[in-house]
């Protein structure tokens, strides 16, 4: 079955520790992003990516990295400099901009502790 | 910069009854827009898109949404609401056919009465 698989579910983190979040997609798509959802706030875009090796900045992406080697993956760091990393991260991806359906995974929810 | 307007944080309908979730958004061309729908600690799943032409959309699960650009609104109906579409509804716009930014609404939360 073609999807985005999106690992771990859950992920906890020590304050001050860097943490990478896994987005695979075998639906052979150009462009993948990441949002960010915090409770009451929508979705808001963290980076996105058009083609391997390039990447653009969202609108929140102070804190985080990624980077994009592969076609199918989009790992995205959640580094010590991003202030409030508690939330629901999701992944996207679509065949090419956004005028094509978005597939989104079932998303991780990471916690600092 | 285009944006994003969905007035009720939370709307709450008896099972059977109709529903209607209002979403508006700001862009001075023709949008690209679209509804998801998002079950708790889920992803997100497309429910519909308008792009152009007819401006009644059709989507899955029974809802359609009507594009009103008198009133820059696209606001979601389903005429007889069931329990289990209780979940989080989320608007979003697109700003061109080359872009790659989506921008969300913040969401109206559906709770169904049984």
């Amino acid at each position: 079955d073609g999807g985005i698989t999106q690992s771990p579910k859950y992920l906890f983190r020590k304050e001050g520790q860097n943490v990478t979040l896994s987005c695979e997609q075998n639906l052979n798509h150009d462009a993948m992003y990441w949002y960010r959802q915090d409770p009451g706030q929508g979705l808001r875009l963290i980076y996105y990516s058009q083609i391997v090796n390039d990447f653009q900045k969202g609108d929140i992406a102070e804190g985080y990295s990624v980077s994009r080697e592969k076609k199918e993956s989009f790992p995205l760091t959640v580094t010590s400099a991003q202030k409030n990393p508690t939330a629901f991260y999701l992944c996207a991806s679509s065949r090419q901009g956004l005028v094509t359906e978005a597939f989104f995974g079932q998303g991780t929810r990471l916690t600092v502790v | 910069a285009q944006s994003v307007t969905q007035p009720d944080i939370h709307i709450t309908v008896s099972e059977g009854a109709s529903l209607e979730l209002r979403c508006n958004y700001s862009y001075g061309a023709t949008p690209y827009l679209f509804w998801y729908v998002q079950s708790p600690g889920q992803g997100l799943q497309l429910l519909l898109k308008y792009f152009s032409g007819d401006t009644l959309v059709q989507g899955i699960k029974g809802f359609e949404a009507e594009f009103k650009r008198s009133q820059s609104s696209f606001n979601l109906r389903k005429p007889s609401v069931h329990w289990s579409d209780a979940a989080e509804y989320f608007c979003a716009v697109v700003a061109g056919a080359g872009s790659y930014q989506l921008t969300f609404g913040k969401g109206t939360k559906l709770s169904v009465i049984p």
